[in-house]
């Protein structure tokens, strides 16, 4: 059974950092592009980052590029999120979901809740 | 990449079909739309991929079309477990999602 579990969310103050962790189990991570996504409380899903099997590409909404990095270990399949200079408005729950040809999300982990406080 | 137009609220009786639009800004939505469904305080679940396919497990009363800048969910034979958030998202050197469309089941 594919099982995404995200941690490392909290609250964290305007300016500072966090990173997130997407434990992989139930298939091949390394086989797969991963992603994030994120909803603040009440509203829609956004996109944020993409990233490559092997780790060789990454692609950013351009709401988060030059803030937060996507990154994975596929020997630990964990995909990672740093979240760097964050805002209030980058307050949400945070997926992560995986990527099959091109189709996000054909599964997701729980989410984990970041709270960016100003 | 263009924005993606749901409307916001649909309703419907048991029983009846409705459809989901999910319109592209500017030009073709492309052959790369999915659809999620999503209960509150849920991940979202994927419904259709790739315009019309369906994954295993989910039930043959989605079903997922296109027609130029327009792709669209319909639901047939709704039933009250239906009533949740339902998400567009297409893919065009980056991931767009719609906004969403509340669906109520009255």
């Amino acid at each position: 059974e594919v099982q995404l579990v995200e941690s490392g969310g909290g609250l964290v103050q305007s300016g500072g950092s966090l990173r997130l962790s997407c434990a992989a189990s139930g298939f091949t991570f390394s086989d797969y592009w991963m992603h994030w996504v994120r909803q603040a409380p009440g509203k829609g899903l956004l996109w944020v980052a993409r990233i490559y099997s092997d780790g060789t590409n990454t692609i950013y909404a351009d709401s988060v590029k030059g803030r937060f990095t996507i990154s994975r270990d596929n020997a630990k399949n964990t995909l990672y999120l740093q979240m760097n200079t964050l805002r209030s408005e980058d307050t949400a729950v945070y997926y992560c979901a995986r990527d099959s040809r091109y189709t996000l999300g054909d599964h997701w982990g729980q989410g984990t809740l970041v709270s960016v406080s100003s | 990449q263009s924005a993606l137009t749901q409307p916001a609220s649909m309703s419907g009786s048991p029983g009846q079909s409705i459809t989901i639009s999910c319109t592209g800004a500017s030009s073709d939505v492309g052959n790369l739309v999915s659809w999620y469904q999503q209960y509150p305080g849920k991940a979202p679940k994927l419904m259709i991929y790739e315009v019309t396919k369906r994954p295993s497990g989910v039930s043959n009363r989605f079903s997922g079309s296109k027609s130029g800048n327009t792709a669209s969910l319909t639901i047939s034979g709704l039933q009250p477990e239906d009533e949740a958030d339902y998400y567009c998202c297409s893919y065009a050197s980056t991931w767009v999602f719609g906004g969403g469309t509340k669906l109520t089941v009255l």
